[in-house]
Formats: C-alpha cells, sequence, structure tokens
C-alpha cells in the first residue's frame, strides 16, 4: 500500500511564506495524480489543489490561487506546496491526498499555522 | 463550483442502529461521489466511491446509493468504532468539492 508522508509545516507570521512537502512511498504503474487537501482547526476538509502525474494539470482553489503553487519531482517520489503570502485563515492540518477522482490514500497531514 | 450539502450536521446513535446519512449536490454529479470516515485525531479515510463501490477492506456494513444530486451512505449495524465524521465529495468537476460533514453521536 502507498505510504504519503508529509512534512514542512510549522508556525508562520501573516505574509510570511511556508513550503510543504509530501513523500511518496511508491507509485502503482506510473507516477500517481496528487491532491492537496486542508483542515482547519475543528472544521471540515478543503481540497487546495491537484497535479497530474507528469505535471500536465495542475488546479487550484480560489481561496489559494496566486499564492500557492504545486509541484512534484518524480524521481525523488516527492509532492510539494509553495504557500506564499500566507493569511490567518490558511491555518490548518494539510493532507497530501492520492486520486485524480476520489482520494484512494491519505498521508498523516502536516499543521500549518499563520499567526503573529 | 458544486456545493455539497449534508444532513444533519449530528446524529445521536446507539450501537447496533441502523443509519442513514443524506447529502445534496447544488447541481449533477451523476456517480462521481465519494464517501469517507474521519475519527477524531486521524486521517479522513475513503468508503466509497463511484457512488456505491465500497473501498479496499471497507466492511460490508457499509452502503451507498444515489446519483445526480441525492445521495444516502447507510450503516446496516452501527458499531462502537463507526462514531466518527462522515464527508461526501464530488469529482465531476473541478473544484472538488465536501460537504461540511455529519458526526455520529452516541
Amino acid at each position: 500500500e502507498v505510504q504519503l508522508v508529509e512534512s514542512g509545516g510549522g508556525l508562520v507570521k501573516p505574509g510570511g511564506s511556508l513550503r510543504l512537502s509530501c513523500t511518496v512511498s511508491e507509485f502503482t504503474l506510473s507516477p500517481d495524480p496528487l491532491n492537496w487537501v486542508r483542515q482547519a482547526p475543528g472544521k471540515g476538509l478543503e481540497w487546495v489543489s491537484y497535479i497530474s502525474s507528469s505535471s500536465s494539470y495542475i488546479y487550484y482553489a480560489d481561496s489559494v490561487k496566486g499564492r500557492f503553487t504545486i509541484s512534484r519531482d518524480n524521481a525523488q517520489n516527492l509532492l510539494y506546496l509553495q504557500m506564499n503570502n500566507l493569511r490567518a485563515e490558511d491555518t490548518a492540518v494539510y493532507y497530501c491526498a492520492l486520486g485524480i477522482a476520489a482520494f484512494e490514500q491519505w498521508g498523516q497531514g502536516t499543521l500549518v499555522t499563520v499567526s503573529s | 463550483e458544486v456545493v455539497m450539502t449534508q444532513s444533519p450536521a449530528t446524529l445521536s446513535v446507539s450501537p447496533g442502529e441502523r443509519v442513514t446519512l443524506s447529502c445534496r449536490a447544488s447541481q449533477s454529479v451523476s456517480s462521481s461521489f465519494a464517501w469517507y470516515q474521519q475519527k477524531p485525531g486521524q486521517r479522513p479515510r475513503l468508503l466509497i466511491y463511484g457512488g456505491s463501490t465500497r473501498a479496499s477492506g471497507v466492511p460490508a456494513r457499509f452502503s451507498s446509493s444515489g446519483s445526480g444530486t441525492e445521495f444516502t451512505l447507510t450503516i446496516s449495524s452501527l458499531q462502537s468504532e463507526d462514531f466518527a465524521v462522515y464527508y461526501c465529495q464530488q469529482y465531476i468537476s473541478w473544484p472538488r468539492t465536501f460537504g461540511q460533514g455529519t458526526r455520529l453521536d452516541i
């Protein structure tokens, strides 16, 4: 079974930047499509961004468009989320999730806290 | 964007009961929807996809029905480990969207 492990979360001031990483233990037959999904404290799930296996297709939620950038390094089995101009409302646990439709596998999440 | 609305927000139930959770989409998503279970402090777990297909390892007491705009998740006989928050999600269009969740409480 594929394992996803996120890292890079932490405390950052409003307007600051942070880069999250997700290590994928193995891909199935080819690099899998991947997503970032977040969950604010005590709230529900919010899809953030998607990247296809070859990085040809990338989508963002309107709430992060222009501030966040998703990327991947298939040679290293890594997924990234570069987050710039962070706001208090970006405070959440960020999960990487595998799949283009339903999200079949999830990481354990990494907490991002935006506060002065 | 497709808005997913779940009801009720919270459901108080007892072990052994049959439970039905509802999800409504603001526009048709055909069978392109999924259900997830999330226990406190844990990552979400995929339960159902394609409208009615159970994910690997999901017990047969979980079933789903519906297509278009109205969907239900049924737990035939609630077990203690089923007390959790359940989310529906559509994947017919971008952005992918989730319902706000239904919490099952004892």
